[in-house]
């Protein structure tokens, strides 16, 4: 099966530090990579569409100089939360797209950012 | 108003009963349709896609779409306790994978043993 992988699991960081949050598509191919953030009881929201090779495309109302996006080959994508504060605590979700299969996402397990 | 709505619950029923759970959307654009089960801290699993309007049913699962209606529900056939979890619709305009998804908030169903 597609599987997806996310690291860290979860962080714990000050607040005013940069956090890396990698995912990787582990037995397939991935040109295409979203990333959700979902708070607690509420749905997941897409922040931005990472596709192989080139610039990220953020929703409305994400702040790309905030969260810097890598999608450097066909199996990492990485999220940073630059300068990071206690509004950004959240569950970061990535997903991914089979190169094959153009119809369903893969999503890793998510990982649990705490900013103190 | 929010593009999808769902009922966040929790839902509570006995085991072996058959679950309903819907959401209702407001962008006629959408074409695609899928739920997709998340235990607690995890990452979403998908259940069931489906296409425009009509039923589609895997196993104890049944997925069905009423685009006239803006209105999707799943079925849950002789649930089982490990059923429990959040139970997320979410929907596209151009294919599950092409774009992002717009996801409702998810239902908290509990099987009662």
């Amino acid at each position: 099966g597609a599987v997806v992988s996310q690291h860290p699991s979860r962080v714990i960081c000050k607040s005013g530090t940069s956090v890396k949050i990698e995912c990787r598509s582990l037995d397939f191919q991935a040109t295409t990579m979203f990333w959700y953030r979902q708070f607690p009881k509420q749905s997941l929201m897409l922040m931005a569409t990472s596709n192989e090779g080139s610039k990220a495309t953020y929703e409305q109302g994400v702040e790309k100089d905030k969260f810097l996006i890598n999608h450097a080959s066909l199996t990492l994508s990485t999220l940073t939360v630059t300068s990071a504060h206690p509004e950004d605590s959240s569950f970061y979700i990535c997903s991914a797209r089979n190169r094959r299969d153009y119809n369903e996402q893969f999503f890793g397990p998510g990982t649990r950012l705490t900013v103190l | 108003q929010k593009e999808v709505e769902q009922d966040p619950g929790p839902l509570s029923v006995p085991e072996g009963a058959i679950v309903s759970l819907n959401c209702t959307y407001s962008n006629s654009a959408f074409q695609y349709f899928m739920w997709y089960r998340q235990y607690s801290r995890k990452g979403p699993e998908l259940l069931m896609y489906t296409y425009s309007s009509g039923n589609k049913e895997d196993g104890r699962f049944t997925a069905q779409v009423d685009k006239s209606s803006k209105y999707i529900s799943l079925f849950i056939r002789d649930s089982q306790p490990s059923d429990s979890a959040t139970y997320l619709c979410a929907m596209s305009e151009t294919g599950g994978g092409a774009d992002g998804l717009t996801f409702g908030k998810g239902t908290h169903l509990i099987i009662q043993p």
